[in-house]
């Protein structure tokens, strides 16, 4: 299998705190990873892609000061959301790809974070 | 450029009916073609792909699709709709030498008992 945990599932929090979400490919090493906003009803929109060792590369329109994304190993990306605020609350999710062509992404559950 | 089309936001079927979930895209190389499932507040399953070998593919949950270039699409069916197939279901085409997704805007299946 291919099985991608994402951690917290679900966030509430105050405004200006920063959250921590983390992804981890559990048996597979993911040379590339995904972190994807999804709005209710709507399709994913990719926020960044981010490679091993390597700096994100974000998406137009996605802050990454604000967004802050490392990929620090194999099996490890995490998303910091800083200074949160109402209009970040969303559906978070993260994908992981083997490398190589033609891979799909695998999906982890999302994390449903809410800012009061 | 890539660019996925999925013509019915929302296909309502009864439960024991075939189901079919129609996508087309376009896309200037060969394609990678998924299709992906969205359970509520989940995130995406992967229910099968197509990368370029047979064009006819068998994914879980008894889905399949089929790749048609002519046509430009890569339908979803299923014979028999069972309740539990109720979700979101996402197209997606990835460019054969690349690895970035495009994404379908997601057709929602209804299943009636």
């Amino acid at each position: 299998g291919a099985v991608v945990s994402q951690h917290p599932s679900w966030v509430i929090c105050k405004s200006g705190t920063s959250v921590k979400i983390e992804c981890r490919s559990l048996d597979f090493q993911a040379t590339t990873m995904f972190w994807y906003r999804q709005f209710p009803k709507q399709s994913l929109m990719l926020m960044a892609t981010s490679n091993e060792g390597s700096k994100a590369t974000y998406e137009q329109g996605v802050e990454k000061d604000k967004f802050l994304i490392n990929h620090a190993s194999l099996t490890l990306s995490t998303l910091t959301v800083t200074s949160a605020h109402p209009e970040d609350s969303s559906f978070y999710i993260c994908s992981a790809r083997r490398q190589g062509d033609n891979q799909p992404q695998h999906f982890g559950d999302g994390t449903r974070l809410s800012i009061l | 450029a890539q660019s996925v089309t999925q013509l019915d936001s929302h296909v309502s079927v009864s439960e024991g009916t075939p189901v079919l979930l129609r996508c087309n895209y376009s896309s200037s190389y060969s394609p990678s073609l998924f299709w992906y499932v969205q359970h509520p507040n989940k995130g995406l399953q992967l229910l099968l792909k197509y990368t370029s070998a047979a064009t006819l593919v068998k994914g879980i949950n008894g889905f399949e699709a089929e790749f048609k270039k002519s046509e430009t699409s890569f339908h979803l069916t299923k014979p028999s709709a069972h309740m539990s197939d109720a979700a979101e279901y996402f197209c997606v085409v990835s460019p054969s030498y690349g690895q970035n997704f495009v994404f379908g805007p997601g057709t929602r299946l209804s299943v009636l008992p």
